[in-house]
């Protein structure tokens, strides 16, 4: 969804190395979701808000921490990455009434 | 854990036969939403159907939901070299999906022309 946008793309880094992923949205949605895929798997959810005030967990949220600057924005950080980090990571929006999401294009990460 | 299995895991045919994806999921949902994705690209959502609907139907696309079962089916007609992705089913649970998607793991579709 275009409306949805990930910065950077595309990421190589270091072992140890604290990495931060972007997520803009002009859809005005409250909600925002970051997942990872990694091959062969669907995807599964790491850290979910609200609103600016709200952040939890999600089913993999270990060695991973956000930040919802604002209604548009979300981040997601790796305060060390580690090889099995490399994954494709995914922010997607919801809308209230349905559930029904809007993904970015993804940001894929290797970690070396 | 991831809630919905998808079955085939890979399906190849032939264009213009139509294509079968199965889900089934374990936990009461608020509803059940279809997604195609392109290789290594973002998500695209397909059609969404409620725990109280059984059949939808959205251009050439097929949606089937049994609660009894905990099943829903993604018929393709008249497939065509464009669909080629991976489809994945996700549910909402039955509080409402404020807590986000619960994905399976993907059918790999390939339609050879």
């Amino acid at each position: 969804d275009a409306d949805v946008t990930q910065t950077p793309r595309n990421r190589i880094t270091k072992t140890g190395k604290r990495i931060m992923l972007e997520c803009s949205q002009t859809k005005g949605h409250d909600r925002m979701y970051w997942y990872r895929q990694d091959p062969g798997l669907g995807l599964r959810l790491i850290y979910y808000s609200f609103d600016v005030k709200d952040i939890n967990k999600g089913e993999i949220s270990d060695g991973y921490s956000v930040s919802r600057q604002a209604q548009a924005k979300f981040s997601l950080s790796l305060e060390s990455a580690i090889p099995n980090q490399t994954a494709l990571y995914f922010c997607a929006t919801s809308d209230l009434t349905s559930g029904r999401q809007f993904f970015g294009p993804g940001t894929r990460l290797t970690v070396l | 854990s991831q809630q919905g299995e998808e079955d085939p895991q890979a399906l190849s045919i032939q264009e213009g036969e139509n294509a079968t994806m199965n889900c089934s999921y374990k936990t009461s949902i608020n509803n059940l939403q279809w997604y195609r994705q392109n290789s290594g690209r973002g998500l695209v959502h397909l059609i969404l159907i409620r725990s109280n609907e059984r059949e939808k139907h959205s251009g050439r696309l097929r949606v089937t939901l049994d609660t009894s079962k905990k099943s829903s089916s993604l018929l393709i007609t008249a497939s065509r070299a464009a669909d080629t992705a991976s489809y994945f089913c996700a549910t909402v649970g039955a509080g409402g999906g404020a807590d986000g998607l619960t994905f399976g793991k993907g059918t790999h579709l390939i339609i050879q022309p």
